[in-house]
Parts: structure tokens; sequence; C-alpha cells
């Protein structure tokens, strides 16, 4: 198809690991994203990871890329009630003369439950 | 080091109106992107500049466009507003193979 899509909402308790999984279109794509807004906010970047990679860990957060699937995640160890918020995974598209901007999936809500 | 700065933050207009919406970007940073969001359609791509040069579009009509100046600072505008283009619009800048740093938005409701 030609979403990125993710699921809409995922639900954790506090304390535990979340994992955001996301699906991409483009077999392309350099680097792929991941976002999260807060109410009221713009985006803030919260990691990246280069199309050549498998894996990248930054503190608590863990990414996850399977090419053939085309398949990104994002874990976040030890969920925060300050983790609530909207996350988005982002692809850049290649097409021909350069890339498209950054294509959005329709983002996942995290709620954290006490 | 400065973010996205991106005025002004809400603005209220009337349909048929035009409006121009400012973004400066992250200082050394050429290139600036800039995105609708609304609750239905979610993040679209509406056009990126490079050296106040457009170097890609997305699917928007006619009625929007920008521009980039020699400092890197962007401007877009739309005319003949619609009640749809209400909006949070988010600017984006760019610096090298990087991810993109946004702006807070500017959120515009057209009445």
């Amino acid at each position: 198809g030609e979403d990125v899509e993710q699921s809409l909402f995922l639900s954790v308790r506090e304390g535990d690991s979340s994992v955001i999984n996301c699906t991409y279109t483009d077999s392309s794509s350099t680097y792929l994203y991941w976002y999260k807004q807060e109410p009221g906010a713009g985006l803030q970047l919260l990691t990246y990871i280069f199309s050549n990679m498998d894996m990248k860990q930054d503190q608590r957060l863990t990414v996850l890329l399977n090419k053939k699937d085309k398949h990104l995640s994002l874990r976040i160890a030890d969920t925060q009630t300050g983790d609530s918020a909207i996350y988005f995974c982002a692809e850049i598209r290649q097409k021909g003369g350069g890339a498209d901007g950054l294509t959005f999936g329709k983002g996942t809500h995290l709620i954290i439950q006490p | 080091k400065a973010g996205v700065t991106q005025t002004p933050r809400y603005l209220i207009k009337t349909r048929g109106q035009q409006v121009t919406l400012s973004c400066s970007p992250i200082s050394g940073h050429r290139s600036v992107s800039w995105y609708q969001q609304t609750p239905g359609q979610g993040l679209q791509f509406l056009f990126e500049y490079f050296s106040e040069t457009q170097r890609n579009k997305g699917n928007f009509p006619g009625r929007f466009s920008g521009r980039q100046f020699s400092n890197s600072r962007s401007e877009m505008n739309v005319s003949t507003l619609e009640l749809g283009d209400s909006a949070l619009y988010l600017c984006a800048s760019r610096g090298g193979n990087y991810g993109y740093t946004f702006g807070s938005g500017t959120r515009l409701t057209v009445v």
C-alpha cells in the first residue's frame, strides 16, 4: 500500500516496556524516524535509524528495523507517565531528483496506566 | 543553539482571506520544509526549500505557496482561505543527513 501504517492506540502500565510498531512502504527509504508529539506541541525527534542498520539503542529507546518486512519498531523501556504522547513513524521516500519530504504514519497514542 | 521558530503561534482568519506564516530555521540549516497537520488527514508534506529553491512539493492546490530567503528563513502563504485549511502548520529545518527538527507550529483557524 501507499501508507505508513501504525496502530492508533497502545496502553501500557507504568514501569513496563512499550513497543510501538510501524510498517513503511518504500524499500529505498534511507532514513526512518520516530517523532513524539505532546498535546499542543510540535514534533520532537526521538531517534532515527539509517536503512543499513538493524538496531539502534539510545538510553531507554531501542529501534529495530526489519528491511525485508519493511517493519520498524520503537521500544521504550521503563515507561513513565511523561512518555504519554502520540508517536509518529516517518520515512523519506526517494523519487527521481531527490527525496519527497517525510511521509508520516497516523500516529500511535501511548496511554500510560498507573 | 536556538531551535526552529515559527510565528505566529495562533491565527484566526476569515474564509476568502489570505495568510502568511513564517519560519526561522536553526542557524546554519539551509533546508526548510512545511507540513500540514489535521485530525482527518494527519501530517502531510507541503513543500521543501533549499537555498531559496523549491525542491519538492506535495499534493496541495496552488493556493498554497512558499518561498525561502537568502538567510534561509521561509514563509508560506495560503490564499483564498477555506474552512478546510484550518490546521496546525509545522515547519522543519534540516542540516545535512540528519533528522528534521520541527518548530512548535502555527495553529490556523479559518472561520
